[in-house]
């Protein structure tokens, strides 16, 4: 089993879109639609921001949406916020009852 | 409103046991529709799960940590619990425990979350 990999960092003006990409296999993110995403911020526990790919929780802003193609799933935010700084992370179902995240992305809005 | 709060030592020593309990308010620990896990993070590092366990007593470790780990559940006290054996200074990090929100199988997402306690393993 091994982690889901993500870009160490992604930067943004305000107003602008930015997604950050979460490369996976056949094993977790291509075979299941169990795909989330977290936000974190610093000192912060996560909070729950994307699920089963695309879906939003209430409460989370339409800004923030997910999606994937293959074995990729993406967090696209757009409309960019000073508050959206934070660093994000993607978990999927990898089968045979485990579950995997992926290392994170720390997104800078400059 | 559902609130999850870890509690245990923060410091341990290393080749001992972890111990950390999860207690949860506003909920049932007994509802079909969750599981229950625990997700550490190194300082500066990512996000690792550990394990999850059903109301039932079912478990599911990590594979990396399988030897080492186990989680169980008090259905009476409303909590579940992690032990992790002969820790290192590599287990030192912050626990947090989590619901995990289910439909069927498997378990889909982590919709609530503790604050998290930090756990430093050292002599």
């Amino acid at each position: 089993q091994s982690g889901l990999t993500q870009p160490a960092s992604v930067s943004g003006s305000p107003g602008q879109s930015i997604t950050i990409s979460c490369a996976g296999t056949s094993s977790d993110v291509g075979s299941y639609n169990l795909v989330s995403w977290y936000q974190q911020h610093p000192g912060k526990a996560p909070k729950l921001m994307i699920y089963e790919v695309s879906k939003r929780p209430s409460g989370v802003s339409n800004r923030f949406s997910g999606s994937r193609s293959g074995n990729t799933a993406s967090l696209t935010i757009s409309g960019l916020q000073a508050e959206d700084e934070a660093d994000y992370y993607c978990c999927s179902y990898a089968g045979s009852n485990t579950w995997v995240f992926g290392g994170g992305t720390k997104l800078t809005v400059l | 409103q559902l609130q999850l709060l870890e509690s245990g030592p923060g410091l341990v020593k290393p080749s001992e046991t972890l111990s950390l309990t999860c207690s949860v308010s506003g909920g049932s620990i007994s509802s079909s529709s969750y599981y229950w896990g625990w997700i550490r993070q190194p300082p500066g590092k990512g996000l690792e799960w550990i394990g999850s366990i059903y109301y039932s007593g079912s478990t599911y470790y990590n594979p990396s940590l399988k030897s080492r780990v186990t989680i169980f559940v008090d259905t009476s006290k409303n909590q579940f619990s992690l032990k992790l054996s002969s820790v290192t200074a590599a287990d030192t990090a912050v626990y947090f425990c989590a619901r995990q929100f289910s439909s069927g199988w498997p378990p889909a997402y982590f919709d609530y979350w503790g604050q998290g306690t930090l756990v430093t393993v050292s002599s």
